[in-house]
Order: structure tokens, then C-alpha cells, then sequence
């Protein structure tokens, strides 16, 4: 499986912009990339994905490099509610693999008021 | 709309007692199905995942199991648990892989 590299922690203003980077370096070419996050003692939340080209959704926006060694979710204003732990995961395409997410350590986001 | 069911929330279990979680899902089919788990302070670690009836894929041996008798319902089971059974348990589920997971509420296991 392709490993994620994450900060460990970061943290940001409220109503600013908040970008978190992710390094896979290892990704296959059809393995998608996901991005949850998990807010204390509750189940991890979808948040976006994509495969090559950057994504945007009502939740936040997904910035993939074009060679897709790295990638960065954007939170373009962050909120108190956005404070949780994100994971970035590369997906394997379960035709070439077994279908699973394996998720990492994540960063840690604390949104300072 | 698509949902997913796990009880009990809260569980709490001497040690060498039998375990049942349940997972249902709602509003798909043929979906597939994962467990996590997550101890106290540590990441997601996943335990078994299912792509159909009957079809389960274990990712850790230990002393859990799991079944799914029917296409919607997915069953974390053991027959004896251990101290280091303790943490938060997730039922997931998926319809493909350009879709994303959504994960049910979660079932915090302790035992005592």
C-alpha cells in the first residue's frame, strides 16, 4: 500500500484559509485520493477525493500535484467545527488490490478563535 | 437516503465474556462492508471488510470474527474477550471505489 506523509499537527485561525498538506510519494497510478476527518469520539467523516484533477465540493477543495506525489486539502474558511484529526489516504483500486482504506496518524487541525 | 445502524453505542464487558456488535445499512445494495477499530489514542486499524454475503476478509488475527449473513447487515463477534478488546468500534460502508466510506456511529467497548 502506498504510505501518506502528514503533519502531525497544525493550526490555523478562525475564518482563515487553511491548507493540509499530504505526501505519497508511493501512489499507483489508479489508486484514488481520499481525505477524512474525525472529529473527537465520533467516526471518521468522508470529506472529498479525486484522482487527478483538483476537486471541489461544498466542504472543501482538493488540490492534487500533477505529478500526484502530494496533495492539499483546502478548508477555504475555517470554523471551530472544522477542529478534528484529517487523514489523507490513498484509496487502492480494487482491481489491482484489495479494496480498503488504511488510514495513518493524520494531522491534528485546532482552529484558534 | 442512505444510512447506517450500529449499537449499542456504549458497551461494557468482563473480561471472557462473548461479544455481538451489529451494523445495518439502509437505502444501497450490494455494498461493501468494513469494521474498524480504534483504541484509546491510537489511529483506525482495520479489522475485516466483506464485498458480498458470506465473504469476509480478515486484516488481523486475533480473537474476533465477523459474518455477514445478509447483504445489508454486517456482525462483529467474539466468543471470549480480552482486556485489549477495549476501544471504539466502526462499521463502514461503500459502493465503489469513486465513492467515498461512511462510517456509522461507533460502539466504545470496555472491557473490565
Amino acid at each position: 500500500d502506498a504510505k501518506t506523509t502528514q503533519p502531525n499537527s497544525m493550526e490555523s485561525n478562525e475564518e482563515e484559509p487553511v491548507h493540509l498538506p499530504c505526501n505519497h510519494s508511493t501512489i499507483s497510478g489508479t489508486d484514488y485520493i481520499h481525505w477524512y476527518r474525525q472529529l473527537p469520539s465520533q467516526g471518521p467523516e468522508y470529506v472529498i477525493h479525486g484522482l487527478t484533477s483538483n476537486v471541489n465540493n461544498r466542504m472543501a477543495s482538493l488540490a492534487i500535484a500533477e505529478d500526484r506525489k502530494s496533495s492539499t486539502l483546502i478548508l477555504h474558511r475555517a470554523t471551530l467545527r472544522d477542529a478534528a484529526v484529517y487523514y489523507c489516504i490513498p484509496r487502492v483500486n480494487p482491481n489491482f488490490g484489495n479494496e480498503k482504506l488504511t488510514f495513518g496518524t493524520g494531522t491534528r487541525l485546532t482552529i484558534i478563535p | 437516503s442512505q444510512t447506517i445502524h450500529q449499537w449499542p453505542a456504549t458497551l461494557v464487558q468482563p473480561v471472557g465474556s462473548p461479544l455481538s456488535l451489529e451494523c445495518t445499512v439502509e437505502g444501497t445494495s450490494n455494498p461493501n462492508l468494513y469494521w474498524y477499530r480504534q483504541a484509546a489514542g491510537r489511529g483506525l486499524q482495520l479489522l475485516f471488510y466483506s464485498v458480498g454475503i458470506g465473504q469476509i476478509s480478515s486484516e488481523v488475527p486475533q480473537n474476533l470474527s465477523a459474518s455477514r449473513p445478509q447483504d445489508r447487515q454486517f456482525i462483529l463477534s467474539s466468543k471470549k474477550l480480552l482486556l485489549s478488546d477495549s476501544g471504539f468500534y466502526l462499521c463502514a460502508w461503500s459502493v465503489g471505489l469513486n465513492y467515498g466510506y461512511t462510517f456509522g456511529s461507533g460502539t466504545r467497548l470496555t472491557v473490565v
